[in-house]
């Protein structure tokens, strides 16, 4: 099906572990982004991208790296994982026309 | 910045009966979309309904309608003849017309359907 895949759906990591979300979409839209999401403050911008290429920070990207090589894929390091990192994260995707986002359906981190 | 803002929490909802939920934003801009996403426990962020800033019609699809006040910055979602499947968060979301690229989220209001 059409969409926008996330993977892992759960992952544990220790203080100072290091990992990548993944994350692709098969709709050829050309925006990708990263959220997080924590209890009374909605999504968060990690990082997002307007094309193969081209990356620029949102609100919250300290501790997070991004790259996007292809328009299908948009994956999303953590280089240092700490306890404060521990949330849900969401992929979205868009195409240049303004319409409402597509989400994977999420990953819950938790770091220990 | 554009900051979106949900003041409610939590609401709740006899089933069958109507729920308003409020949103309020600020931005400088003139042209912009505002959108309201379901998050049920399944986590999944589902899009209930989007409003073009430009457009003076209410949005309305199915059950879920909005009451857009441009000049209030004002943007509530009302559900008619709520359902048990109905209960979720739900977020309210601004972007931008023009390199809009990023969505700007509210806190979120959990919506309680009681039997």
């Amino acid at each position: 099906n059409a969409g926008v895949t996330q993977t892992p759906k759960f992952q544990v990591l220790k203080t100072g572990q290091s990992m990548t979300l993944q994350c692709a979409q098969d709709m050829n839209h050309e925006y990708m982004s990263w959220y997080r999401q924590d209890p009374g403050m909605g999504l968060r911008l990690i990082h997002y991208s307007v094309g193969a290429g081209i990356t620029d920070q949102g609100e919250v990207p300290n501790g997070y790296n991004v790259s996007r090589s292809t328009t299908e894929d948009f994956p999303l390091r953590l280089l240092s994982a700490a306890p404060s990192q521990t949330s849900v994260y969401f992929c979205a995707s868009s195409p240049t026309r303004p319409s409402g986002y597509t989400f994977g359906s999420g990953t819950r981190l938790t770091v220990v | 910045a554009q900051t979106v803002t949900q003041s409610q929490p939590e609401m709740s909802v006899q089933e069958a009966e109507t729920v308003t939920l409020s949103c309020t934003y600020d931005t400088s801009e003139s042209d912009y979309y505002l959108f309201w996403y379901k998050q049920p426990p399944s986590r999944q962020m589902i899009l209930v309904i989007r409003q073009e800033a430009y457009k003076q019609q209410n949005a309305t699809e199915n059950r879920f309608s909005v009451n857009f006040q441009k000049a209030a910055k004002s943007f509530s979602l009302k559900i008619s003849d709520s359902q048990l499947g109905d209960a979720a968060m739900y977020f309210c979301a601004y972007r931008r017309r023009e390199y809009g690229n990023k969505l700007v989220f509210g806190a979120g209001t959990i919506l309680r359907v009681k039997s």
